[in-house]
């Protein structure tokens, strides 16, 4: 079966430092991986996604993410926070293969820093 | 286009009582689905749908019903509310999924729902 672990709860770094969420995924079959965000009362938005492709993937509003099969891992990075990144970041796994059912996983609250 | 809409935007019920959650989309997909996200939990699959008329169960079901009469909406009935049905639910949709093609899931704003 799919999982999806983030480690951290919650990231607080200063604005214009590095951010760095961590994720790492269990599947049985070559997965499809999503980072999504959610601003404070909203709905989930697409950050980026693996498509096997290539092993880094660009998204939106600067942010990037490297798929690392050796170490199951799909950890997201921007090279410097904006107090417009506070938000919380969600890693997600296709579920079974190609069917779009998402697991995903426990969420990380990012904190910027003036 | 309005995307995914979902009414109310929140609702207290008292135990036992039922109602339906509500969700629309207008940009022609077949795929829809319901989560609920629970603090620390991140989201868990409720029900999902392929079409009108195909629904089918996700993570979490129990206590949930769905139809699908129509592409556009995706209802989610609450039978007998229970207190550990107070969670914020999110309906989404998105394109077919083919072989090697992953598509995006458009989610609406949530329903925040409170059981007392």
């Amino acid at each position: 079966a799919q999982s999806v672990t983030q480690l951290g709860s919650h990231v607080s770094v200063s604005e214009g430092a590095l951010v760095l969420l961590r994720c790492n995924y269990s599947s049985s079959v070559p997965p499809y991986l999503f980072w999504y965000v959610q601003y404070p009362n909203q709905g989930l938005q697409l950050l980026l996604k693996y498509t096997s492709a290539a092993t880094l993937v660009k998204g939106i509003n600067g942010f990037e993410a490297e798929f690392k099969k050796s170490e199951t891992s799909f950890h997201l990075t921007k090279p410097s926070a904006h107090m417009s990144d506070a938000a919380e970041y969600f890693c997600a796994v296709d579920g079974s293969g190609n069917t779009g059912k998402l697991i995903f996983g426990q969420g990380t609250t990012l904190q910027v820093k003036p | 286009n309005a995307g995914v809409t979902q009414t109310p935007k929140f609702r207290i019920l008292k135990i036992g009582q039922s109602m339906t959650l509500q969700c629309t989309q207008d940009m022609n997909h077949n795929y829809m689905y319901w989560y609920r996200q629970d603090p620390g939990m991140g989201l868990k699959l409720i029900y999902y749908s392929v079409g009108a008329g195909i629904t089918d169960k996700g993570e979490v079901p129990n206590g949930y019903n769905v139809s699908r009469s129509t592409t556009e909406d995706f209802p989610l009935r609450l039978e007998l509310a229970a207190p550990s049905q107070t969670s914020v639910y999110f309906c989404a949709s998105s394109t077919p999924w083919t072989g090697g093609h992953q598509e995006t899931q458009y989610f609406g704003p949530g329903t925040r729902l409170l059981v007392l």
